[in-house]
């Protein structure tokens, strides 16, 4: 089965407002990642926290890190048109966890949807 | 720098023929992964290589094979195409933990149809 699981699976806002996802995951990890994927495109990289932070920022993106309640959610602020696009979280689990060093898994994925 | 390149972008196959899927990175990178995508199941992982000569099984691998014969190159091989290997496939590579960054970089996709 999956280790990530993104909450809620669709999201549907307007231009300017604020936009939140979840991710939720089974084992222990060494570090979270989320991604995003324009319609038929490959993912690119956004932001990395490790087991050990908290909370981390890039431009408009938030990050926080729960790693008690395996947790770990996405906001992006003053959303774009242009930040239409499906978003995944992916774990690199810990080693010994029950899972195999350095694989990287990844989750469902949330579509976001901002209208003009 | 081209990044991830995957070969074919799109290809047909008939039920039963068989196929290799190339990818290729030039940024030395250590970890190379291949995962298909279907809708409503996100990324799924097929097999993964951790290094030259090594490769292991993800969360899907029945049915596929890999080889990493050269560190920059990871190959993906259907023996016997069937209709539910019908997906999108991404290939992706990182650095090593050692090196402190385990961001991966994704190739473009192929588009496979088993008819």
């Amino acid at each position: 089965s999956q280790q990530g699981e993104e909450d809620p699976q669709a999201l549907s806002i307007q231009e300017g407002e604020n936009a939140t996802m979840n991710c939720s995951y089974k084992t222990s990890i060494n570090n979270l990642q989320w991604y995003r994927q324009n319609s038929g495109r490959g993912l690119v990289h956004l932001i990395l926290i490790r087991s050990n932070e908290r909370e981390k920022h890039s431009g408009r993106l938030r990050v926080t890190l729960d790693t008690s309640k395996k947790s770990s959610s996405l906001l992006i602020t003053a959303s774009r048109a242009a930040d239409t696009a499906s978003y995944f979280c992916a774990t690199v689990q810990t080693p010994g966890s029950g899972g195999s060093n350095y694989k990287l898994t990844f989750g469902k994925g949330t579509l976001l949807t901002v209208n003009p | 720098n081209a990044g991830v390149t995957q070969t074919p972008k799109f290809r047909v196959l008939k039920t039963g023929q068989s196929m290799t899927l190339l990818c290729a990175q030039d940024m030395n990178h250590e970890y190379m992964y291949w995962y298909r995508q279907d809708p409503g199941m996100g990324l799924r992982l097929i097999h993964y290589s951790v290094g030259e000569g090594t490769t292991a099984k993800g969360e899907v691998p029945d049915g596929y094979n890999v080889s990493r014969l050269k560190k920059q190159n990871f190959l993906l091989g259907l023996e016997s195409a069937a209709p539910s290997q019908t997906s999108v496939y991404f290939c992706a590579s990182s650095y090593s933990r050692s090196r402190g960054n385990t961001e991966a970089f994704f190739g473009q996709g192929t588009r496979l149809t088993v008819v």
